[in-house]
């Protein structure tokens, strides 16, 4: 399967821990998105890059973090864990800079904070 | 700022009748608009964009400029249509695409 792929698929942890989610994008793609969709909100966008850079940002706390790195997979990292942190993490990709406006978007990675 | 609303969270209908998904944007812009689609245990995406001004599985959307509304519409709704739906929205040459709550339609037989 050459779709984007999000490891993990669940993650129980601790209040005040950190945890790591990693994407990787369709073969091709250069754009990397993060989003977070909580119980009562949609998807908010919290960052993108391309090709290695951030190119936006969105509503993303200090206490997150993110990069993509030269084979052009990303990494999510999320610290001092916060109860209203869990939530559902998608990554999506897309060839360019969203020329077409068109998201390839993974499965998403489940967080439950306890 | 960049908001889309989709004022029901909820929607059911009987299967053949109409089907329309609200979706409202703020105005900013030139925004493109799209509507993305998640059935069970399948990924979330791109159904149409008001763009391409086309129809898929029997779906369209007009953008309405004078209303700000890209709503979803479908003249008979078929079973296999129930899933989540998402407007989305974009500035002309920003790189973020911003997300309604979504809309969950259930076509009852």
């Amino acid at each position: 399967d050459s779709g984007v792929t999000q490891t993990p698929k669940h993650l129980i942890t601790a209040t005040g821990q950190r945890v790591t989610l990693r994407c990787s994008p369709r073969s091709g793609d250069l754009s990397v998105y993060w989003y977070q969709q909580s119980l009562d909100q949609g998807l908010q966008f919290l960052i993108q890059y391309y090709n290695g850079e951030e190119r936006a940002k969105g509503n993303i706390l200090e206490r997150f973090s993110a990069q993509q790195f030269p084979d052009l997979h990303s990494e999510l990292n999320l610290s001092s864990l916060e109860l209203g942190d869990s939530a559902l993490y998608f990554c999506a990709s897309s060839v360019g800079t969203l020329g077409t406006g068109e998201l390839f978007f993974g499965e998403g990675s489940r967080l439950t904070v306890l | 700022a960049q908001r889309v609303t989709q004022p029901e969270k909820l929607l059911s209908v009987f299967k053949g009748a109409p089907v329309e998904l609200k979706c409202n944007y703020s105005y900013s812009g030139s925004p493109e608009l799209f509507w993305y689609v998640q059935y069970s245990r399948q990924r979330l995406q791109l159904l149409l964009r008001h763009i391409s001004r086309e129809s898929i599985k029997g779906f369209t959307a007009d953008l309405n400029k004078g209303e700000t509304s890209f709503h979803l519409k479908k003249p008979f709704a078929q079973e296999e249509d129930s899933a989540m739906y998402y407007c989305a929205r974009r500035n002309q040459g920003a790189q973020k695409l911003v997300f309604g709550q979504g809309t969950r339609l259930t076509i009852n037989p």
